[in-house]
């Protein structure tokens, strides 16, 4: 692994089942973070971690859940789909909440 | 609320220079970064400025000012492979990254 992987990279889902996005980075970042992307609008942040055992709500929470149990995992959960969660999502790392963020390649989802 | 504008897209010819405009209102502000996004891809970290001023980096440089709260990138020379979407962040006071909608530059021969 070299840098940020995310899985699965597209993913068509049922709504109301459960998904859990994949997210892993071998940089030893302490900082990680979940955004969805949708057109016409800006990257908005959902979840993050600034280190290993702690998590934090973004702009858009709702609907989702994280857990960091180690430095290098950030899996992202959604509950029970909705079609609203559309979207493609980008997990990132950062060495600390105050350097650059580096973004894994995203996973395309689609709620029907 | 927090808010930043860029335009939605721009056009600019191969060789020529353009200059991309990002104007910001946030609760606080801790630096403020480009990026760079081809179409299905990745944001890629392009530059960050925290205090006024240029910053240059090759053939990207990036302008800041607190007080007018605006931040220009600025690409020279362009090349076909510099279309793409152009992300301007603002880092707030609690130390996350409010992100602006994107500009899309087309470059055209």
């Amino acid at each position: 692994i070299a840098g940020i992987t995310q899985a699965p990279t597209s993913q068509i889902l049922a709504a109301g089942r459960r998904m859990t996005l994949r997210c892993t980075q071998d940089m030893r970042h302490n900082a990680m973070y979940w955004y969805r992307q949708d057109l016409g609008l800006g990257l908005r942040l959902i979840h993050y971690s600034n280190t290993a055992g702690t998590t934090g709500k973004g702009e858009v929470p709702d609907g989702y859940s994280v857990s960091r149990a180690n430095t290098d995992d950030f899996p992202l959960t959604l509950a029970s789909a909705v079609p609203s969660q559309t979207s493609v999502y980008f997990c990132a790392s950062s060495e600390d909440n105050y350097n650059e963020q580096f973004f894994g390649p995203g996973t395309r989802l689609t709620v029907l | 609320g927090q808010n930043i504008d860029q335009p939605t897209e721009m056009t600019a010819t191969e060789g020529a220079i353009v200059q991309i405009n990002c104007t910001y209102q946030t609760s606080g502000f801790n630096g403020l970064f480009w990026y760079q996004q081809h179409a299905g891809e990745a944001p890629t970290f392009l530059s960050y400025n925290v205090l006024d001023g240029l910053e240059e980096k090759g053939r990207f440089s990036s302008f800041l000012s607190r007080s007018k709260g605006y931040s220009y990138l600025l690409l020279k020379e362009l090349q076909m492979k510099d279309s793409a979407s152009y992300l301007c962040a603002v880092r707030d006071s609690n130390y996350q990254l409010i992100w602006g909608a994107g500009t899309k530059l087309i470059i055209k021969p």
